[in-house]
């Protein structure tokens, strides 16, 4: 089967930088993703690595290691609308599994 | 502007009623997906269809079903509603074929169960 992990919960100062990690268990998929939910929202697309290295979009990277099952989101210059649930989730043949999720509270 | 859309966004409803939980989206994407969020347990998937009579099994399809008449429709059935079903819905849905990193989600539907 496949499965992800994430910390649970991840508390950071505004301004800051914060590292979400995702590590992971496959036998094969094409590539990992992010996605960011306000409490209450509906989820919505952040990033996508199906290579390994950083990919930059503004405030937001997101990093993969297939050799280490292992990525990384990226939150610079940390705001407090970024307090959120932030997701990772493998991309398989035609469908997503998502990890349990991440609760980033960015504080004042 | 393309959305997906979901109706009721609150239900409440009796164990043993039947429920349907309507999706709609104007993206013209061929790929619909329904999954479930609980606390603690992430995004689940129950079903999902790649197109007009496709569907297909999530990992959580159990008192559960799905059918595609058109794109633009995926509604969820529970046949016969059980307290455990009661969880935060969300449809999504997303282009293409293979590869599937982006998705969209429509706005959710609360339901209880009773």
């Amino acid at each position: 089967g496949q499965s992800l992990e994430q910390p649970s919960e991840v508390t950071a100062v505004e301004g800051a930088i914060v590292q979400i990690n995702c590590t992971y268990q496959t036998s094969g998929f094409y590539g990992l993703s992010w996605y960011q939910q306000h409490d209450g929202g509906a989820p919505t697309f952040l990033s996508y690595n199906a290579l390994d290295g950083l990919e930059e979009t503004g405030r937001f990277s997101s990093f993969l290691s297939r050799s280490d099952s292992y990525g990384y989101l990226l939150l610079q210059e940390l705001q407090m609308k970024d307090s959120a649930s932030y997701f990772c989730a493998l991309s398989n043949t035609g469908k997503l599994i998502f990890g349990q999720g991440t609760t980033l509270q960015v504080k004042p | 502007d393309a959305e997906i859309t979901q109706s009721p966004r609150h239900k409440i409803t009796e164990t043993g009623r039947q429920v349907t939980l309507a999706c709609h989206q104007t993206w013209n994407h061929n790929n619909m997906f329904w999954y479930r969020q609980d606390l603690g347990h992430g995004l689940r998937l129950i079903h999902y269809s790649y197109g007009v009579h496709d569907t297909n099994k999530g990992e959580v399809s159990d008192g559960y079903s799905v059918s595609r008449s058109n794109t633009e429709d995926l509604p969820l059935t529970l046949e016969s509603a059980a307290s455990s079903q009661t969880s935060v819905y969300f449809c999504a849905s997303s282009e293409g074929s293979g590869t599937v990193y982006e998705q969209y989600f429509g706005p959710g539907t609360r339901l209880t169960v009773t």
